[in-house]
């Protein structure tokens, strides 16, 4: 079965740090791979997404990731954060079903 | 376009209660998904549904029901209320599993079970 692995529960940075938020899938096949992010009381919205094509993908609010296959990665960076950007970050991967198959999530602290 | 509403916000329940989860889209989407999230567990699928009259079972769908009847709504039922099901449940839709795959949540349903 597909699944999906967050390396960090919670990252605490300061403004202006750059962050790196690591994400690993299971599946060795074709995959589509997400980013979403979750304001504080809010609902998911979609930062990105890959499908395929160049393996460097922009999303919004100057976030990117890159899918390096041969790693089974798709990690998200920011080079400068901001407190606005303090939220939790769920990667997820396309499951059969049409689903998505989420990690367990990255809660991020910025300080301002 | 409203995308996915979801009522109530919040709920309150005693063991062994009932009561039903409402999901809407107005995006004539054909797939549309209940998930549950707990801390520190990401999001977990109950049910899901690729058009009205088909449903099926998602990762953890004991103690769920769901039905469609229409394109628009996608309600889920819990009949016998439990307090491992105090979760927050979201609803989400999508145009179809061929497509581009993005999903489309609802603002979500906070529900404590007593």
């Amino acid at each position: 079965a597909q699944s999906v692995s967050q390396h960090n529960h919670h990252v605490i940075l300061s403004e202006a740090a750059s962050l790196e938020l690591g994400c690993n899938y299971s599946y060795g096949g074709t995959v589509n791979l997400f980013w979403y992010v979750q304001y504080p009381g809010q609902h998911l919205q979609l930062l990105l997404k890959y499908f395929s094509g160049d393996p460097l993908v922009k999303g919004i609010k100057g976030f990117e990731a890159e899918f390096i296959k041969s790693k089974f990665s798709f990690n998200l960076r920011k080079p400068s954060v901001q407190w606005s950007d303090t939220a939790e970050y769920f990667c997820a991967v396309k499951g059969s079903q049409g689903n998505l198959i989420f990690g367990k999530g990255t809660k991020l602290s910025v300080k301002p | 376009n409203a995308g996915v509403t979801q009522t109530p916000k919040f709920r309150i329940l005693k063991i062994g209660q009932s009561m039903t989860l409402q999901c809407t889209q107005d995006m004539n989407h054909n797939y549309m998904y209940w998930y549950r999230q707990d801390p520190g567990m990401g999001l977990k699928l109950i049910y899901y549904s690729v058009g009205a009259g088909i449903t099926d079972k998602g990762e953890v769908p004991n103690g769920y029901n769901v039905s469609r009847s229409t394109t628009e709504d996608f309600p889920l039922r819990l009949e016998l209320a439990a307090p491992s099901q105090t979760s927050v449940y979201f609803c989400a839709s999508s145009p179809g599993r061929g497509g581009l795959g993005e999903q489309f949540f609802g603002p979500g349903t906070r529900l404590t079970v007593l």
